[in-house]
C-alpha cells in the first residue's frame, strides 16, 4: 500500500499562479491514473482533473495537472486565481482496486 | 443529464444495520464502474467500495466483512448495505460513477451513536 501526501494549505492572491502537489510514498506516480476532485465547503466533491492531466467538460483551461516521475509526484496548477478557487482539493490514485486519497490541500484566495 | 441521488443515512445506534441507496439518471448504473466513498466530519475523503461493471467488487480494509455493496440492474441503483456499525463510520456517504471523470452525489449523512 502506498500513501499521497499533500501539503495541508496553500493560499495565494488573485490572478496568481498557485500548484499543489501530491507525493506517492512507493510505487511509480506514473503506474496509476491521478485524479483531482474540488470541494467547495458545504458542497460534493467535483473533478476537475482526471487520468492526470485531463479536464472533464466544463472545468476552465485555467486548471492542469501533471506527473513527475523524478519527484514521483502529481501536480495540480491553476492559474489565473479567482477567489471561486478557494476550496479543498483531493488528489487520488489507485492501489490494485482501491483507491487511495490524499488528505487534502485547503487553498485560501486572499 | 446524469444524476446521483443518495437516500437512506440516518441516525442509528453502535451494532446496527442501515441501508444507503444511490439513484441514477442519465446513463445505466450496471454499464459503469461505481464507488461508495465516504468523509467524516471535518475530515478528508476516505474510500469505502466499489462494483464494476462486471460484477467484481472490493471494499476498504476499515469495513470489509461488514458493508456489501450490490445493484439493482432495473431501478438503476447502487446500494451498500452496512451492517455492525461503529461510532467511526459516522461520515457522508457519498455516491460516484467513474468513467475517466468522476461524478458524484450530493452525500447522505449516517450517524452511528447511541
Amino acid at each position: 500500500n502506498f500513501m499521497l501526501t499533500q501539503p495541508h494549505s496553500v493560499s495565494e492572491s488573485p490572478g496568481k499562479t498557485v500548484t499543489i502537489s501530491c507525493t506517492r510514498s512507493s510505487g511509480s506516480i506514473a503506474s496509476n491514473y491521478v485524479q483531482w476532485y474540488q470541494q467547495r465547503p458545504g458542497s460534493s466533491p467535483t473533478t476537475v482533473i482526471y487520468e492526470d492531466n485531463q479536464r472533464p467538460s466544463g472545468v476552465p483551461d485555467r486548471f492542469s495537472g501533471s506527473i513527475d516521475s523524478s519527484s514521483n509526484s502529481a501536480s495540480l496548477t491553476i492559474s489565473g486565481l479567482k477567489t471561486e478557487d478557494e476550496a479543498d482539493y483531493y488528489c487520488q490514485s489507485y492501489d490494485s482496486s482501491n483507491w487511495v486519497f490524499g488528505g487534502g490541500t485547503k487553498l485560501t484566495v486572499l | 443529464e446524469v444524476q446521483l441521488v443518495e437516500s437512506g443515512g440516518g441516525l442509528v445506534q453502535p451494532g446496527g444495520s442501515l441501508r444507503l441507496s444511490c439513484a441514477a439518471s442519465g446513463f445505466t448504473v450496471s454499464s459503469n464502474y461505481m464507488s461508495w466513498v465516504r468523509q467524516a466530519p471535518g475530515k478528508g475523503l476516505e474510500w469505502v467500495s466499489v462494483i464494476y461493471s462486471g460484477g467484481s467488487t472490493y471494499y476498504a480494509d476499515s469495513v470489509k466483512g461488514r458493508f456489501t455493496i450490490s445493484r439493482h440492474n432495473s431501478k438503476n441503483t447502487l446500494y451498500l448495505q452496512m451492517n455492525s456499525l461503529r461510532a467511526e463510520d459516522t461520515a457522508v456517504y457519498y455516491c460516484a460513477r467513474v468513467y475517466g471523470a468522476t461524478d458524484w452525489g450530493q452525500g447522505t449523512l449516517v450517524t452511528v451513536s447511541s
